[in-house]
């Protein structure tokens, strides 16, 4: 079964720093997700890596994959409270759509 | 909102009972793919069914089934309830077997 792990679990950052999430999976995979979400709410897509070297970015957050290296990066630049919620990144299998999960990062800007 | 319609949003039961979750997806998707969300195991697959078939079994307790009905929803049912089974539990769907899948709101199910 493919494993996915996600680190660090919690990450407690003052408004304005820079930080990054990292996600290990053990397995060959097509796609990788980044999701955010708010305590007792759904997911919601952040970025969807398709390819090696792929780099998506939306606002503060900043995504990347290197395939070889079976790694992901989810980078905050410049971090503000509303970015204070859990970040998952989910690894689907080669040839299918269901999607392991890592633990989530619990992320709090502090002001 | 995804589109991804589940009902109920809250469901409080007792131990033993049996429960339906209802999924609709987004309006001409054909997969629909369950997940189960607690303290304990993380975010986990459970299975997913596309134009009415089984397509993946992921780690789902017998107790536990799933079907896909003609109009492409989906029901998740829970019976012999326990514990830990309290849990968010949410459907995805996707046009197709290897796109994205969006998020329903989820459903969360307390046992007691």
């Amino acid at each position: 079964e493919l494993k996915v792990e996600q680190n660090p679990l919690f990450l407690s950052m003052q408004e304005g720093k820079n930080y990054t999430i990292y996600c290990n999976y053990s397995t060959t995979s097509d796609r990788l997700y980044w999701y955010r979400q708010d305590p007792g709410k759904s997911l919601e897509s952040l970025f969807v890596l398709l390819s090696n070297g792929a780099v998506k970015q939306e606002g503060r957050l900043m995504a990347s994959l290197d395939t070889k290296a079976r790694l992901s990066t989810l980078h905050i630049t410049a971090a503000v409270h509303d970015l204070s919620a859990t970040y998952f990144c989910a690894v689907a299998g080669t040839g299918a759509n269901n999607l392991f999960f890592g633990t989530g990062t619990r992320l709090t800007v502090i002001p | 909102d995804s589109g991804v319609t589940q009902t109920p949003k809250h469901l409080i039961t007792a131990t033993g009972q049996r429960v339906t979750l209802r999924c609709s997806p987004r309006s001409g998707d054909l997969s629909v793919y369950w997940y189960q969300q607690s303290l304990d195991q993380g975010l986990q697959f459970l299975i997913q069914y596309y134009n009415g078939e089984e397509r993946a079994k992921g780690n789902i307790l017998e107790r536990f089934s799933a079907q896909q009905f003609p109009d492409l929803h989906s029901e998740l049912n829970l019976s012999s309830l326990e514990l830990g089974d309290s849990a968010l539990y949410f459907c995805a769907s996707s046009p197709f077997e290897n796109t994205e899948a969006f998020f329903g709101q989820g459903t969360r199910l307390t046992v007691v």
